[in-house]
């Protein structure tokens, strides 16, 4: 596609409930990166794949939180047993480069709202 | 470790006013930096990026900014604001060293209004 596709948009979760967020990144793009933005701040790093290969998790929060991109292509972003302080925008973004050139620019989709009740 | 840290979490000027928003960078070596732009409900926007070319970058919508390595600073500038750069503006750093990860590491952000 033109863009970062995320899906979905809002979502609203019970505390204790799995949610799974969806990120379609731009056709062609090697480097995913999922971040996290809570309320006020600015996003911060939670995992990086090249291709299907998950190179980097070290922002993941805890083990709740799992993300996968199978066929190098769409990712998923789960999150178990939500709680209260997961209530934030997950913004998924996607680059051309192998993710070795600090130089490659992010293209990032609008993002997820989560909140968790 | 890499940081960037954004001094003043709002910024109010006049419309027609010079806009400056300030960052600051943390780095043992000269890293990548960028500023993007967020409008409500939506996803990060890059405005520019320096990447050890030209110090003076210029991005869009009017906005430029000046790569300081003796402030170890970042600026970000526009002669004369606009109501439509109301929005929220982050600076991020990308590591600039063999076998990093080129992910971004962002400020907690500056939110400009733009007064009538």
């Amino acid at each position: 596609g033109a863009g970062v596709s995320q899906s979905p948009r809002y979502k609203v979760a019970k505390r204790g409930q799995d949610v799974a967020l969806r990120c379609d990144p731009i056709s062609g793009h090697v480097s995913l990166f999922w971040y996290q933005q809570a309320l006020g701040q600015g996003p911060e790093f939670l995992t990086y794949f090249q291709n299907e290969a998950q190179l980097d998790k070290s922002g993941l929060p805890s083990d709740r939180f799992f993300a996968e991109r199978p066929e190098g292509s769409v990712s998923t972003l789960k999150i178990q047993r939500t709680q209260q302080e997961d209530s934030a925008v997950y913004l998924c973004a996607s680059s051309l480069g192998q993710g070795k050139s600090g130089a490659n620019v992010l293209t990032f989709g609008a993002g997820s709202r989560l909140t968790v009740l | 470790a890499q940081s960037v840290t954004q001094l003043g979490s709002h910024v109010s000027v006049s419309e027609g006013a010079l806009v400056l928003l300030r960052c600051n960078y943390s780095s043992s070596v000269p890293p990548y930096l960028f500023w993007y732009v967020q409008y409500p409900n939506q996803g990060l926007q890059l405005l520019l990026k320096y990447t050890s070319a030209a110090t003076l970058v210029k991005g869009i919508n009017g906005f430029e900014a000046e790569f300081k390595k003796s402030e170890t600073s970042f600026h970000l500038t526009k002669p004369s604001a606009h109501m439509s750069d109301a929005a929220e503006y982050f600076c991020a750093v990308s590591p600039n060293y063999g076998g990093a990860t080129n992910k971004l590491i962002f400020g907690t952000g500056t939110l400009l209004a733009v007064q009538p």
